[in-house]
């Protein structure tokens, strides 16, 4: 079973510059998920859908930050303009559930590592 | 706000069974704790999760204590591959909640 898969791996820019990650979700899972993980601390949840629906953007900073899961597959993440403090791994996770009490394994991609000059 | 305390780093020596605490006195009754852990430049991956009772798989075991107020993930035989941040999370494993939040972990160095 292959896994989630992210692009690009790594991307360097500079602050006001855009930027854009793709995800590619297990085949199958209905539930998406971007994290933001900034070095020395854990994954922080960005944003997450259910197919192409948005269940929780509230951590999302919306005024530079947007995602979007069209056709209920593949998602993309944007940052417009980035700042430095943008710099970070962003991982996109995947799982298979919604709707029953069960556990949730999230599997999670690669991550792209974002740096902001 | 995370609601587990993990010391921030541990070493164990290669071949020796590996005990990563957790303290979460404030778990709720229908919570569960889940272990995910974060090797070098990857995504986190799921190791084992449980609600009250020890729980072993290929990977790990975990034990809980019986007020729930802690848990302890046990390695049992670390090789430098388990070399990781290992992060221990409280969640409702109820309809829809489907969100990890994550702490600090533990830095886990397994030395030769």
């Amino acid at each position: 079973e292959a896994g989630v898969a992210q692009s690009p791996r790594y991307k360097i820019i500079e602050k006001r510059q855009s930027v854009a990650f793709w995800c590619n979700p297990i085949s199958g899972h209905a539930t998406l998920y971007w994290y933001q993980q900034i070095l020395g601390q854990g994954p922080k949840l960005l944003i997450q859908f259910q197919n192409n629906g948005v269940v929780d953007d509230s951590q999302l900073p919306k005024d530079r930050f947007s995602a979007e899961r069209l056709k209920g597959v593949d998602s993309t993440l944007k940052i417009q303009p980035a700042k430095l403090e943008d710099s970070a791994v962003y991982l996109c996770a995947s799982t298979s559930i919604w709707g029953r009490e069960v556990y949730n394994e999230q599997f999670f991609g690669p991550g792209t590592r974002l740096t902001v000059l | 706000d995370a609601k587990t305390t993990q010391p921030p780093s541990m070493d164990c020596a290669e071949g020796r069974a590996a005990n990563l605490p957790c303290n979460h006195s404030t778990i709720s009754g229908n919570e569960y704790v889940y272990w995910y852990r974060q090797i070098h430049s990857q995504g986190p991956q799921y190791i084992i999760h449980g609600l009250k009772n020890n729980e072993t798989n290929e990977m790990a075991s975990l034990i809980i204590t019986e007020d729930r107020k802690s848990s302890t993930l046990i390695l049992p035989h670390a090789t430098l591959r388990d070399t990781a941040v290992y992060y221990c999370i409280v969640k409702d494993s109820g309809a829809g909640s489907y969100q990890l939040t994550f702490g600090k972990g533990t830095k886990l160095s397994v030395i030769p």
